[in-house]
């Protein structure tokens, strides 16, 4: 059985601190990796993909993924309260061209 | 750019009737649209994938012949609950897979069958 594994949370951080969301997949040969942020109520929104090893960063986000170990992160700098909802990770596995596996999600919530 | 569209937003309806959801990209072209559904405090969890012009593939467990998917052109897919119960009340979510297999989502057809 394939996974993507998140921590549920809930976790919580104060505004302007940095938030730190940690994703692992089972499936060694993923290539591709996505953050979504759902709000409470609402449809997942894209954050960002990565697809290579390495940080990349867009604004006060930045994704990490570490093939090796099978980890992909998302940071978010500054914090706001306004980041408050579930960020779901997703990977597109191998042998799978198009749909894409997802986590349970992490509830975040930022502390004003 | 990327935008999808869901129509509609929310629908009440009887049990026994069938519910018709229409999903759009609006700025893109999309050969493929997935399907999902949501209940509260779940993940989601994907139904079928949709591909323009041939016949949809779906996840084990759920029914064809009640969830009815038709992609008749590369920008609209359209589910269909047919003979819907209380059961079938959830939060359907379809997306758009546009450029580097990115999944676009609509916003989302909140389904309330009394």
């Amino acid at each position: 059985q394939k996974e993507v594994e998140q921590n549920s949370g809930p976790l919580s951080v104060p505004e302007g601190a940095i938030a730190s969301l940690n994703c692992t997949y089972s499936d060694r040969g993923s290539q591709s990796f996505f953050w979504y942020r759902q709000y409470s109520g609402k449809s997942p929104e894209l954050i960002m993909f990565i697809y290579s090893n390495g940080d990349k960063e867009d604004g006060r986000f930045t994704a990490q993924l570490n093939k090796a170990s099978q980890y992909v992160s998302l940071l978010i700098r500054d914090s706001q309260p306004s980041d408050s909802a579930t960020y779901l990770c997703a990977v597109n596995e191998a042998g799978s061209a198009r749909q894409l596996t997802f986590g349970s999600g992490t509830q975040l919530t930022v502390l004003p | 750019g990327a935008v999808v569209s869901q129509h509609p937003s929310w629908v009440i309806c009887k049990s026994g009737t069938s519910v018709k959801i229409e999903c759009r990209s609006l700025d893109f072209q999309a050969t493929t649209m997935f399907w999902y559904r949501q209940f509260p405090k779940q993940s989601l969890m994907l139904m079928a994938t949709s591909n323009e012009g041939s016949k949809a593939t779906y996840e084990q467990g759920v029914e064809k012949d009640k969830f009815l998917i038709n992609h008749a052109s590369l920008t609209l897919s359209t589910l269909t609950v047919t003979s819907a119960h209380p059961e079938d009340s959830s939060f359907y979510i379809c997306s758009a897979m546009g450029q580097e297999r990115t999944q676009y989502f609509g916003p989302g057809t909140r389904l309330l069958v009394l």
